[in-house]
């Protein structure tokens, strides 16, 4: 079935630095996608979205690309804190209707002083 | 946490015993969902609302029931627990199709 997935289940990378997030998405119909970010014990947390006629969104120390042609997304973080570690999920809708969302498995980000 | 309230926060059940989850929000928004975190499956919605006393199944909706009988109000009830359903629970809501949703803070349910 149709579903979105993300590659690495842990990403560590040193504070200060640059984090990179993927996602891949198989859905054509998908046509909105959502960046979340969940902290331990609490409820996801929106962090950024774009919508499929736009490939690049910028957010505080965040930006969203979105590559249709391969049905790609990534969220980018720039000079990555220790606040930043977090588990982040890719969601996405499509093709009309209120029916929800469709969640990744989660990133798990891991800063490293 | 966009004005939603989840309660109970926690709760340990039987087997058998049925158990309802409520979800109120402050937001006015249209739209509220059930959603159930699990490791190694992310979130999984099992029942969404669309408007007072209007609600649809979700991926997983099998031994859940909802109701919504005021816009503020969205409740989640196993009819009979299993210990299938341990897991933690998220209420979402959004003000309109395709659009974001805010989470509440989670039940977390143990069914023993």
């Amino acid at each position: 079935g149709e579903s979105v997935g993300l590659h690495l289940p842990t990403l560590s990378v040193q504070e200060g630095d640059n984090s990179i997030i993927n996602c891949a998405y198989s859905n054509s119909a998908s046509d909105y996608f959502i960046w979340y970010k969940q902290e331990s014990g609490k409820g996801p947390q929106f962090i950024i979205d774009i919508r499929s006629n736009m490939d690049k969104r910028q957010g505080q120390r965040v930006t969203v690309l979105l590559n249709k042609t391969v049905k790609h997304l990534s969220l980018q973080i720039a000079a990555t804190q220790p606040g930043d570690s977090a588990v982040y999920f890719c969601a996405e809708t499509g093709g009309g209707g209120a029916d929800g969302l469709t969640f990744g498995k989660g990133t798990h980000l891991i800063i490293q002083p | 946490d966009a004005g939603i309230t989840q309660s109970p926060r926690h709760k340990v059940t039987e087997t058998g015993t049925p158990v309802t989850l409520r979800c109120h929000q402050t937001e006015n928004h249209r739209y509220m969902y059930w959603y159930r975190q699990d490791p190694g499956h992310g979130l999984r919605l099992i029942h969404y609302s669309y408007g007072v006393k209007d609600t649809d199944k979700g991926e997983v909706s099998d031994g859940y029931s909802v109701s919504r009988s005021k816009t503020e109000d969205f409740l989640l009830t196993l009819e009979s627990a299993t210990s299938s359903q341990t897991s933690v629970y998220f209420c979402a809501i959004s003000e309109q199709e395709q659009r974001a949703a805010f989470f509440g803070q989670g039940t977390r349910l143990t069914v023993v």
